[in-house]
């Protein structure tokens, strides 16, 4: 059974650029989370999907979005980066909306 | 005031000692929690699951949930070099969103 994956693993971009990360589900899972982690703080709720359809959103400003595919795969975008934006983000995906998630190994956005 | 609350340490112990960590929270509709052990630059890996007040053991690792203090904790024994990481509280009402704690970083010295 293979876990949840992203890509890339590490990536920098400058201040208003655009970026676009990916994240596989694990195996069965229809579920994917979103999170952001700033260095030594705990991952913050950006928005989960639910078979494509946007389920919930946290309190990050709509430059952030995403997308579900059929395969249950998932994209972040981040729009207009600002410095702020510099972070791991963790992708979780779960059986369903509610159930435990498990987390990939994030990505680490760089944004000078 | 946030939401979850947890010392972010760090906490270091001898080989073979307890550790013991916890979160209190403010939410008294979180209903299900969570500990999740993260090691430098890698992502969150679930450690322990718990939905009722009480204790539940797996292996070395126990987790406590005392929903009238609003307060949980993780206790690792015989702690190993390989035990040290950050360590995630994390509880969630019966929706999908994931509170989590700061983080408490723990080094178990050899």
């Amino acid at each position: 059974e293979t876990g949840v994956t992203q890509s890339p693993t590490h990536l920098i971009k400058t201040r208003g650029q655009q970026v676009t990360l990916r994240c596989s589900s694990q195996s069965g899972h229809n579920t994917v989370s979103w999170y952001q982690q700033a260095l030594g703080q705990g991952p913050q709720f950006i928005f989960q999907y639910y078979r494509e359809e946007e389920n919930g959103r946290g309190n990050f400003p709509p430059r952030f979005s995403g997308l579900q595919f059929p395969n249950y795969s998932s994209e972040l975008n981040v729009n207009a980066l600002e410095l702020d934006d510099s972070a791991l983000y963790l992708c979780a995906s779960s059986p369903g909306g509610a159930d435990t998630q498990y987390f990939g190994p994030g990505t680490r956005l760089t944004v000078l | 005031q946030k939401e979850v609350e947890q010392d972010p340490g760090p906490l270091s112990v001898p080989e073979g000692a307890i550790v013991s960590l916890n979160c209190t929270y403010s939410n008294s509709a979180f209903q299900y929690f969570m500990w999740y052990r993260q090691y430098s630059r890698k992502g969150p890996e679930l450690l322990m699951y718990t939905y009722s007040s009480g204790n539940k053991e797996d292996g070395r690792f126990t987790a406590q949930v005392d929903k009238s203090s609003k307060y949980i904790s993780l206790f690792i024994r015989d702690s190993q070099p390989s035990d040290s990481a950050t360590y995630l509280c994390a509880m969630r009402t019966n929706d999908y969103k994931l509170s989590f704690g700061a983080g408490t970083t723990v080094t178990v010295r050899a």
